[in-house]
């Protein structure tokens, strides 16, 4: 069974920096690109970053570009979100993804970052 | 690139046929997916490659179009069928979505 468990959300004073994680099981996670998604509270899905599986392709929305770094380490079946310079605009469910080039077609449930003084 | 969905919100009843189309500015193929969000829940696909039915999609799900007009349809909607629908492009980056349809119920 696929499995996609994401930590590492709370609350973050603005301006501050925090790592989110993805545990991945139930397949082959270096044979897929991954990915972050993100909800404001009471907001459409806004897609953040993915990640090829060999790394060698990253993509940034324009509103984390700079501030946000993507990576993976396959062989502990993780993805990672870094995020600096986090304003009251970041704060959002932040879903990580597996999916290719046709759809993202696991999510977990989910981690909840939010970013207030 | 964005992708505009119509309409933001519908009301339909038990039954009834609903179509919600996703217009992209730029031709984007057939790299279209369309994604069912019931409340608290992670979002789910229902179709790949603009027409594709991901597996264990109910039949009543169809997708169609190609370049930069796409469309979901739902044949007879049914209770477990009132959510928010977006659309994702996928071809390249920004992998945008619409900004979402909700399906209300009548």
């Amino acid at each position: 069974e696929v499995q996609l468990v994401e930590s590492g959300g709370g609350l973050v004073q603005p301006g501050r920096s925090v790592r989110l994680s993805c545990a991945a099981s139930g397949f082959s996670f270096d044979d897929y690109a991954m990915h972050w998604v993100r909800q404001a509270p009471g907001k459409g899905l806004e897609w953040v970053s993915s990640i090829t599986w060999n790394s060698a392709s990253i993509g940034y929305a324009d509103s984390v570009k700079g501030r946000f770094t993507v990576f993976r380490d396959n062989a502990k079946n993780s993805l990672y979100l870094e995020m600096k310079s986090l304003t009251i605009e970041d704060t959002a469910l932040y879903y990580c993804a597996r999916g290719g080039i046709e759809a993202l077609d696991y999510w977990g449930q989910g981690t909840l970052v939010t970013v207030s003084s | 690139i964005q992708l505009t969905q119509s309409p933001s919100s519908l009301s339909a009843s038990v039954g009834d046929r609903v179509t919600i189309t996703c217009r992209a500015s730029q031709d984007i193929g057939s790299y279209l997916a369309w994604y069912q969000q019931k409340p608290g829940k992670a979002p789910k696909v229902l179709i790949y490659g603009a027409s594709t039915s991901q597996s264990g999609v109910p039949s009543r799900f169809s997708g169609s179009g190609s370049g930069t007009d796409f469309t979901l349809t739902i044949s007879s909607l049914q209770p477990e069928d009132f959510a928010t629908y977006y659309c994702q492009r996928l071809n390249s980056y920004p992998r945008t979505f619409g900004q979402g349809t909700k399906v209300e119920i009548k």
